[in-house]
């Protein structure tokens, strides 16, 4: 298995509040994805990161945003949380081979966050 | 904008059956396409990676297909069991690195 992890793995929080979620990579790969995956919408790519301090915008980008100091380390900050946020975050990583489309991701366990 | 659909969205098939999974793509400029494999409360497992230059790709029981220039994709399952259970996505990668899903596929084998 790819060494990713998250953290927290679960959370409860309440409307209005910051909330960071961490995702750690052992592999140094290049580039870091965060995504979300609700019922009825499948996944859909929050932000994504191509190297230390470079990221951009995926599909679902309002009121998310990241933060990469390190390669290993990508985090996804609600700065403020609303209920519409409810939802499992998955993180993802990969590294171009060089080839052209040579890559391949690997996703972590997930965190369930849970807005009231 | 890519869309990535799969047919059906619900299988149950008897243990030992050989079944296909369906994925088409709206757009056919893919870099790869890649099946993933989840299971219940878990993360994504990758199955198999295709490159836009390939037509298939083999691993133990399982056989990806794709066809680029029709934008469709298939995984193949032989000989199937209760433990493949689980919802099956596929993804293509565009130009940017980014992947988009399919809402997938939910595969039950019953014993």
């Amino acid at each position: 298995d790819a060494g990713i992890t998250q953290s927290p793995r679960h959370k409860v929080t309440e409307t209005g509040t910051p909330v960071t979620l961490r995702c750690h990579q052992t592999e140094n790969h290049r580039y870091m994805y965060w995504y979300r995956q609700d019922p009825g919408h499948g996944l859909r790519l929050i932000h994504y990161s191509y190297g230390v301090k470079d990221t951009d915008k995926g599909e679902v980008s309002d009121g998310y945003s990241v933060s990469r100091s390190k390669t290993e380390d990508f985090l996804l900050t609600l700065e403020s949380a609303t209920s519409s946020q409810t939802s499992v975050y998955f993180c993802a990583i990969s590294e171009s081979r060089g080839d052209r489309g040579g890559d391949e991701q690997f996703f972590g366990p997930g965190t369930r966050l849970t807005v009231l | 904008k890519q869309e990535v659909t799969q047919i059906p969205a619900a299988l149950s098939v008897p243990e030992g059956e050989n079944l296909v999974l369906n994925c088409s793509f709206t757009d056919s400029a893919i870099y790869n396409l890649q099946w993933f494999r989840q299971d219940p409360g878990k993360g994504l497992t990758s199955l198999l990676l295709i490159q836009s230059s390939q037509r298939e790709q083999t691993s133990g029981r399982l056989n990806a297909s794709l066809d680029k220039s029709s934008g469709r994709s298939t995984l193949y399952i032989a000989a199937s069991q209760p433990g493949d259970s689980a919802t099956y996505l596929c993804a293509v990668r565009g130009s940017n690195y980014k992947l988009t899903f399919g809402k997938g596929t939910l595969l039950t084998v019953n014993p």
